[in-house]
């Protein structure tokens, strides 16, 4: 039972315009959310996140977005650059201590075309 | 650079034979994880360590150990690698197990003859 969702396994974006990368989740005690960008041969890194007291979460070109009524985070990535292209995970946790431990997403592999 | 280091990247074992993937980090953190990850699907959490504290993932198998003989080391055994135990094996490490960011190393390859 996946309790993290990432319900599309690829996108594909032109250079330039906006990358939307959505993830659900179905456990309502998760209260910390994270971004993992990962390229071929290399492990996660780790990209952004957000707490469950916060709707959004701003970086640079990366933003964030938590609907916790609909157990719903995006990833918005403007402007895609195809350095981007790679696959990214969503992962969520409960807390902290031995409890609190990451659950993740399959991932999205995204394609950012010249 | 503070980073998290596997080695090997690649490891060739046999069906049944003993196999060790190793983890070092310079990061001084106090929390290291070890995930596997088979192709397409998420991470799955094996066990960590706080500290010396082990804790193991209720549905990991037997099969699957785990040593942490100082904050910098950390060695994953696989007594009996079974074909279905092929996989990328991934570890972490983390500044307490509060809401921080997880880091992770390039994975080690495992590949069951």
């Amino acid at each position: 039972d996946q309790q993290v969702k990432q319900n599309s396994p690829s996108l594909s974006v032109q250079e330039g315009r906006i990358s939307i990368l959505n993830c659900d989740y179905t456990n309502s005690m998760f209260d910390y959310f994270l971004w993992y960008k990962k390229y071929p041969a290399e492990g996660p890194t780790f990209l952004i996140s957000i707490s469950s007291i916060k709707d959004k979460n701003e970086d640079g070109r990366f933003t964030v977005f938590l609907n916790k009524s609909a157990k719903h985070l995006s990833l918005h990535i403007v402007p895609s650059q195809p350095g981007d292209s790679a696959v990214y995970f969503c992962a969520a946790k409960v807390g902290g201590g031995s409890q609190g431990n990451l659950i993740f997403g399959k991932g999205t592999k995204l394609s950012v075309k010249p | 650079d503070a980073m998290v280091i596997q080695n090997p990247r690649y490891q060739v074992t046999q069906f049944g034979k003993p196999v060790t993937l190793s983890c070092s980090q310079t990061l001084n953190h106090n929390v290291m994880y070890w995930y596997q990850q088979k192709s397409s699907q998420a991470p799955k959490l094996l066990f960590h360590y706080y500290d010396k504290d082990f804790n193991n993932e209720a549905d990991t198998p037997d099969n699957f150990q785990s040593r942490r003989p100082n904050t910098s080391f950390c060695f994953l055994d696989i007594r009996s690698p079974g074909l279905g135990d092929a996989a990328m094996y991934l570890c972490a490490t983390s500044l307490g197990r509060g809401n921080q960011p997880q880091h992770f190393g390039d994975g080690t390859r495992l590949s069951i003859l």
